[in-house]
């Protein structure tokens, strides 16, 4: 599976749009984004997942880049209650293992 | 629909005591099910993952080991703990396009 790098720390004002970066240059054709996110002290928590396509779910959009060697996790109003670490992940077959790298804490300010 | 169930929530063992943390899924069978581990302030480590019965793959070598009796049962054991097995264990089953974790153990060794 190919490896992500992440800014390890942003932060975003509340009901402004929080976009999180993630670069995966060495992903092959068949790999997917999958974006989760942790709160303080609970397991982890799937956000969206997408392929080559932009994805927009009721939690987030994801936007890839046409190359796919980067893409974005858009929360387009951010809430106080969206503070946590945020992991991009690449992943091959469905079977596949799904490593986590150290994510990006997102702090949403008042 | 699908559930995961990890427990105990916490506990404090001595060193060199065993450990048994056990998990399993309801709603779905032959899940990926996987345990992770998450020492203070770091990423997740996934430590083992499983496809079927009786197939595991470990990560990282380690003190731990982790078996597959039944198809939704996971279980992580230690014969003898270590202080550095101290974190937060995390449960987790996937199926075609998402991960779903349980709540996790915060196990402390003292």
């Amino acid at each position: 599976d190919a490896k992500t790098t992440q800014p390890p720390s942003m932060d975003c004002a509340e009901g402004r749009a929080a976009n999180l970066p993630c670069n995966h240059s060495t992903i092959s054709g068949n790999e997917y984004v999958y974006w989760y996110r942790q709160i303080h002290s609970q397991g982890p928590q799937y956000i969206i997942h997408g392929l080559k396509n932009n994805e927009t779910n009721e939690m987030a959009s994801l936007i890839i880049t046409e190359d796919r060697k980067s893409s974005t996790l858009i929360l387009p109003h951010a809430t106080l209650r969206d503070t946590a670490v945020y992991y991009c992940i690449v992943r091959g077959s469905s079977r596949g293992k799904l490593i986590f790298g150290q994510g990006t804490e997102l702090s949403v300010k008042p | 629909s699908q559930t995961i169930h990890q427990w105990p929530a916490t506990l404090v063992q001595p060193v060199g005591s065993p450990l048994s943390l056990e998990c399993t899924v309801e709603g779905t069978s032959n899940p990926n099910l996987y345990w992770y581990r998450q020492a203070a302030g770091r990423g997740l480590q996934l430590l083992f993952y499983s496809v079927g019965i009786g197939q595991i793959s470990s990560e990282v070598p380690q003190n731990l080991s982790a078996s597959r009796p039944q198809d939704r049962q996971f279980i992580l054991s230690s014969k003898k703990l270590l202080l550095s097995d101290s974190g937060f264990y995390l449960c987790a089953w996937g199926r075609n396009t998402e991960a779903f974790f349980g709540q996790g153990t915060r196990l402390t060794v003292v």
